[in-house]
């Protein structure tokens, strides 16, 4: 499969512990994207990263939230402490043109 | 980004055309119009996009109104699969920008019945 790959699927996470998620881009794909979709509403922008730099967070990512991408390949979106509002699916895309191309995501259930 | 308007949901008769409208009166010259849909339980799948021009591609047709403020998404012959959220979004061109963030609204349910 040479789609974007994210890790794990599901994780369900009792509150105030910290969870890491994994993305994997299509291989050739410079630029990467993470984005939090609740129930009910379109996914929303959280940060970007082109090669290893990261050029752009969102306000929803709060101090809580980092996300890392070493040497441009795979990235990492980790959550310390989290919180019942941090439950959400977390989808990570991927692009090398105007077209971006999204994983499955990972759901995270806070308990 | 400008916004855009959809229906929060619409029908379609398995075979038939459906036609997806979304308004996005606020565009800027630069910024292109792109389709995404998500099927339920999965990542958003990239459509199509266009600029000016009406596009097609093997999933589907985008036609832009002359004035840009408007488009519609064509899927020339529904089939059940077709059954997801179809999201309209305008962003500013990737060669302007650098990159794009693309911003979600609620989109269009669209749902497929045999």
């Amino acid at each position: 499969d040479t789609g974007v790959s994210q890790d794990p699927r599901h994780k369900i996470t009792k509150r105030g512990q910290n969870v890491t998620f994994r993305c994997d881009p299509i291989s050739e794909h410079n630029r990467l994207y993470w984005y939090r979709q609740t129930l009910g509403q379109g996914p929303e922008f959280l940060t970007y990263f082109q090669n290893e730099a990261q050029l752009e967070k969102s306000r929803l990512l709060s101090d809580r939230f980092s996300a890392e991408r070493p040497k441009g390949s795979f990235s990492t979106l980790e959550i310390q402490r989290t919180e019942q509002g941090d439950s959400a699916m977390y989808l990570c895309a991927s692009s090398l043109g105007r077209d971006a191309f999204f994983g499955q995501g990972t759901r995270l259930t806070v308990v | 980004d400008a916004k855009t308007t959809q229906p929060p949901s619409m029908d379609c008769a398995e075979g038939r055309a459906a036609n997806l409208p979304c308004n996005h009166s606020t565009i800027s010259g630069n910024e292109y119009v792109y389709w995404y849909r998500q099927i339920h339980s999965q990542g958003p799948q990239y459509i199509i996009h266009g600029l000016k021009n009406n596009e097609t591609n093997e999933m589907a047709s985008l036609i832009i109104t002359e004035d840009r403020k408007s488009s519609t998404l064509i899927l020339p012959h529904a089939t059940l699969r077709d059954t997801a959220v179809y999201y309209c979004i305008v962003s500013l061109s990737i060669l302007n920008s650098g990159y794009s963030t693309l911003t979600f609204g609620k989109g269009t349910m669209l749902l497929v019945s045999p």
